[in-house]
């Protein structure tokens, strides 16, 4: 079956520039987690919604990026005033409950800001 | 707060030869324990995981024992292979009352040469 996708694969975008980056979740996993990886690093957890609502957004590093999930599926993450330091892979996970259930991440966003 | 620290990485190892990364980690509380691979071009898979002390994960030849009297959870495989090379995480999950965020050590690059 289909895992978790993620568009676009890459993204490079200007400083300044507002980027929009989506991921598709398995279909009937109500958990979608959002992490960014930095180079040489591991991921760090951004935000997570259960079901439509973002059960924790303790994770999103200021009010530039901000994330939504309408109608309980697809979520798009969205980042204002790109600054280069927000140049990463943007990961989405998503799993059948909150549970401690596997997370299935997808293959990611790298996201470049000039 | 919760963190996780690997073993310095890159690893270069020879066919069959014995491998071991080291984890450990700060919690509170039991987590639950996890490494997760990231082949080159792939996404991030689960590996192995580990939701008491004492218990032991493994797949595909992977070992890990939840140690709580050491906070560890160190990788091993016996004879490792060169499909084997790749990215290896070691991360835990502190079930919050809002989700079960992953927090991921740095990654350990494993190389492994015929």
């Amino acid at each position: 079956g289909a895992g978790v996708s993620q568009t676009p694969s890459n993204k490079v975008t200007e400083k300044g520039k507002y980027v929009e980056l989506r991921c598709d979740p398995i279909s009937g996993h109500t958990a979608l987690y959002w992490y960014r990886q930095s180079l040489g690093q591991g991921p760090e957890f951004l935000i997570y919604f259960q079901g439509t609502g973002a059960a924790d957004d303790s994770g999103l590093p200021n009010d530039r990026f901000f994330a939504v999930r309408p109608e309980g599926s697809v979520s798009t993450l969205k980042i204002q005033r790109t600054e280069r330091g927000d140049s990463a892979v943007y990961l989405c996970a998503s799993s059948l409950t909150r549970d401690l259930d596997e997370q299935f991440f997808g293959p990611g966003t790298r996201l470049t800001v000039l | 707060g919760n963190s996780v620290t690997q073993m310095e990485g890159p690893v270069t190892l020879s066919e069959e030869a014995f491998l071991t990364i080291n984890c450990t980690y700060t919690a509170t509380g039991y987590p639950s324990l996890f490494w997760y691979v990231q082949y080159p071009g792939e996404g991030l898979q689960l590996l192995l995981k580990a939701t008491k002390a004492d218990d032991k994960g493994s797949n595909k030849g992977f070992e890990a024992t939840y140690r709580k009297e050491t906070t560890s959870f160190h990788l091993e495989k016996g004879s490792v292979q060169v499909s084997d090379s790749a990215v290896y995480f070691c991360a835990l999950i502190r079930e919050e009352t809002s989700g079960s965020r992953l927090t991921f050590g740095e990654g350990t690059q494993l190389t492994v040469n015929p």
